[in-house]
């Protein structure tokens, strides 16, 4: 099914440790985002990329890089895990018109102990 | 900037009941509004959406009409289900297309 995949979908990692999280689009949209879900907090953008090729900080870019790697690919890198980065993280991506919303990934439940 | 305010939650309602979802918002010109819905363990999935003053989103028994007197756009359904226990995401789109979500209520329906 077209749609946006994410990887892994649970991770559970040490405190200092790395990793990236996956996102891949099928759908040749121009625009993709980065969210993390908390209890109580909603949704709040971590990064963004409107097109290949440029990215910029969204909400709570802090303890996060990412890499628009081609224009189905955004990947959010964690350098040094801390346990406040423990969260549920969403890929999106858009056609990049305002109009049309975002489709969304199902997620990466990250615990950092 | 942009905000949306939802109505505080959760909610709890017997299957049949009416419901309806507060949600207003703060915007510069003319936004797009959405309502999205998240069940248990999954992604958010949009619902229902609408581009300009007075349109009606309508979408699985769910309508909500962009108000732009009253900065509004309210979710209603007529008698719901067990099946739409979720959380109700509203939001709103700016020209560049970033998507400013409200905190998002829980809607649990007893049988």
């Amino acid at each position: 099914n077209a749609g946006v995949t994410q990887t892994p979908k649970f991770q559970v990692l040490k405190t200092g440790q790395s990793m990236t999280l996956q996102c891949a689009q099928d759908m040749n949209h121009n625009s993709m985002y980065w969210y993390r879900q908390d209890p109580g907090m909603g949704l709040r953008l971590i990064y963004y990329s409107a097109s290949e090729g440029t990215t910029d900080k969204g909400e709570v870019p802090n303890g996060y890089n990412v890499s628009r790697l081609n224009k189905r690919e955004f990947s959010l890198r964690l350098e040094s895990a801390a346990p406040s980065q423990t969260s549920v993280y969403f890929c999106a991506s858009s056609p990049g018109q305002g109009k049309l919303g975002y489709t969304f990934g199902s997620g990466t439940r990250l615990t950092v102990v | 900037g942009n905000s949306v305010t939802q109505m505080e939650g959760p909610v709890t309602l017997s299957e049949e009941a009416f419901l309806t979802i507060n949600c207003t918002y703060t915007a510069t010109g003319y936004p797009s509004l959405f309502w999205y819905v998240q069940y248990p363990g999954e992604g958010l999935q949009l619902l229902l959406k609408a581009t300009k003053a007075d349109d009606k989103g309508s979408n699985k028994g769910f309508e909500a009409t962009y108000r732009k007197e009253t900065t509004s756009f309210h979710l209603e359904k007529g008698s719901v289900q067990v099946s739409d226990s979720a959380v109700y995401f509203c939001a709103l789109s700016d020209p560049n297309s970033k998507l400013t979500f409200g905190k998002g209520i829980t809607l649990s329906v007893r049988p």
